[in-house]
Formats: structure tokens, sequence, C-alpha cells
């Protein structure tokens, strides 16, 4: 069964410094990833996709992921977080199979807090 | 720009009426899909659609009905709203193929009192 992962609920970070936001996945077949970010009262934007080739996948705000497949992981990072990053962060994966062609399967959401 | 609309951003309704929810969206997108968001649940899957008068249960279509007459448009129904389906629900869209990603409207803040 495709499932996704985000073992922690919340990550807090100083302004300034790296974050990462960790997803770990499991699914049949090749894995197509993706990194969402909600703002409050808000829907979910896209943020990054993982579908084929480089492991390292850059996204919209400096954000940029890691796919590893030895470990099943798809982590989100930043070299330097922004007060403004503050946000809940969820991670999915694709299922391609048959008639569910297309739906995405997402974790429970990481709250990222930055602290100025 | 891809654009998700949905017809309502806060809906009160009491408890046995039917609700309506509609969402709209303007790039051809063949898959529409709704969900439900509560927390520390994340997003579940109530239904979704991948072509006109197309339709599959999601993990949660108790209590809910959809309607896809049109490819731009995917209404969630509430055919007897209960209290315990007060929630935040987001309607989202996506191609079958090439880009993958979904996009997800502003999502609607339903309250069953």
């Amino acid at each position: 069964a495709q499932s996704v992962a985000q073992p922690e609920d919340q990550v807090n970070v100083a302004e300034g410094n790296p974050l990462t936001v960790k997803c770990t996945y499991s699914v049949s077949g090749n894995p197509y990833l993706f990194w969402y970010v909600q703002y409050p009262n808000r829907g979910l934007q896209f943020l990054l996709k993982y579908i084929t080739g480089d492991n390292l996948v850059k996204g919209s705000y400096g954000f940029e992921a890691e796919f590893n497949k030895s470990q099943t992981s798809f982590h989100l990072k930043k070299p330097s977080a922004l007060v403004s990053d503050s946000a809940l962060y969820f991670c999915a994966v694709r299922d391609n199979r048959g008639s569910t062609l297309g739906r995405l399967y997402f974790g429970r959401g990481t709250q990222l807090t930055v602290w100025p | 720009d891809v654009k998700v609309t949905q017809s309502s951003r806060y809906l009160v309704k009491r408890t046995g009426e039917k609700v309506f929810l509609e969402c709209v969206q303007d790039m051809d997108h063949e898959n529409m899909f709704w969900y439900r968001q509560d927390p520390g649940l994340g997003l579940r899957l109530i239904y979704f659609s991948y072509d006109v008068k197309m339709k599959e249960k999601g993990d949660i279509p108790e209590g809910y009905s959809v309607s896809r007459e049109k490819k731009e448009r995917f209404s969630l129904i509430l055919e007897s709203a209960s209290t315990n389906q007060t929630s935040m629900y987001l309607c989202a869209s996506g191609k079958a193929v090439k880009t993958y990603e979904q996009y997800f409207g502003p999502g609607t803040r339903l309250t069953v009192t």
C-alpha cells in the first residue's frame, strides 16, 4: 500500500539556521513524491516534486528536497530559515496504479515554526 | 496560473441540512479531488473523479456524495449534515499525466451546528 510518514509533528528552528522536515514513504513501483505548504486558513501550495532524475530537487521559496531510494526518504530542506517559512508542511506520494491513477497519499503534516 | 475556486470560504449549516460545496478549475484538468482536513489527521480523501460523470470513493466516503457533470466542476454533497462533518474541505485538480501535482483551492471551513 502507498503511504507517507512524517515522523515529527513539530519542528522548531531559529531564523537563519538550516531546516529539515522529514518524510519517509512506502510505495509499489517508482515513487512520485511531492511537498506542499499550507499557511493559516489557506489551501495547500505546491512546493516541489520528484519524478525522476537528479536526487536533489529544487523548488519554490528556496526549498529543496533530497530523494534517497535506499532509505525511502524525501526530506525537505532549506539552508537558511525565515520567519515567513512558518507553516504546515505536507509530504505526499502519488498512486500510479490502475483506477486510482493520480491520487495522492498525504502525511499528517509537520508544523514548522521559525523563531526570530 | 492554475486557478481552483471554491464556492464559499466559510459556511454554517444546521444538522440535517443538505449541503453543497462547489469547486471549479480553469485548467482543463482531468482529475479532481475532495479532501477533508482535521487537526492531527492530515488530509483524508473523500472522493475523486478522473473524468466527467466518473467518480471513485476515497478513504472516507460515508455521508458524502459527489457530482461531476462538466469537466471543470466537481461538487461535494452532504446529504444530511451532521456535527462530525464540521471540518475544512479542500478541493484539488490535476492532470492525469505529465505534471502530476495537484492544485488546491482555498478551502471551505464548514461548521455544522
